[in-house]
């Protein structure tokens, strides 16, 4: 069983369409974010929540909305999509405390085009 | 704020030789410190980590790290490469933004490895 599963995979899009990218976790973490990687490879954080509640928002476009109808999943949907929000997107969960291990899931490469 | 340094962006290690992958951290206490991997086309997974006790950390696949507080240093060690360990590897601390739990991770900017036969 995927501990961290994403989708869509792969997702080719042109500029202007709005879309989302789904997250799930099944081991039962109370924490989950999402990390952006860039065409240098460079991660970067973009949302954290806790319990359902937003803890970090690392100056992200406000095109970007996360949503976290429970603990288990962190959905990622993007409006008025651009070039530059090319990447690959990765959701990670992590349990309770700081040092805790983070797991990613597989990513989701977005291309704007 | 936190910051992780990887000054090598690539290395290239011959099959079977040593290896050892370098990070230098930037943060005001004591931090939690990772290596994670990525191979081509695929997620990140966990190496080793440390946040406190022996500062000889050993991780899977035959990865260790030593943690060096008056080098602020947290480098990866492999005695010798295999040819499946060509990947990406990232050097993280955790990132104290809030000093809560949900602070997730900075990282470096990685340093990808080439093993030639």
């Amino acid at each position: 069983d995927t501990a961290v599963s994403q989708t869509p995979k792969y997702l080719v899009t042109q500029m202007g369409n709005d879309k989302s990218i789904k997250c799930e976790q099944n081991l039962g973490h109370d924490t989950m974010y999402w990390y952006k990687q860039d065409s240098k490879k460079f991660l970067k954080i973009m949302f954290s929540y806790n319990n359902k509640e937003l803890i970090i928002n690392e100056t992200v476009p406000n095109r970007f909305s996360p949503k976290s109808p429970d603990k288990a999943h962190l959905n990622l949907h993007i409006n008025s999509l651009e070039l530059g929000d090319s990447a690959v997107y990765f959701c990670a969960s992590q349990q309770g405390e700081a040092g805790n291990t983070i797991y990613f899931g597989e990513g989701s490469w977005l291309t704007v085009v | 704020a936190q910051s992780v340094t990887q000054p090598d962006i690539h290395i290239t290690v011959s099959e079977g030789a040593s290896l050892e992958l370098r990070c230098n951290y930037s943060y005001g206490a004591t931090p939690y410190l990772f290596w994670y991997v990525q191979s081509p086309g695929q997620g990140l997974q966990l190496l080793l980590k440390y946040f406190s006790g022996d500062t000889l950390v050993q991780g899977i696949k035959g990865f260790e790290a030593e943690f060096k507080r008056s080098q602020s240093s947290f480098n990866l060690r492999k005695p010798s490469v295999h040819w499946s360990d060509a990947a990406e590897y990232f050097c993280a601390v955790g990132a104290g933004i809030t000093g809560g739990g949900a602070d997730g991770l900075t990282f470096g900017k990685g340093t990808h490895l080439i093993i030639q036969p």
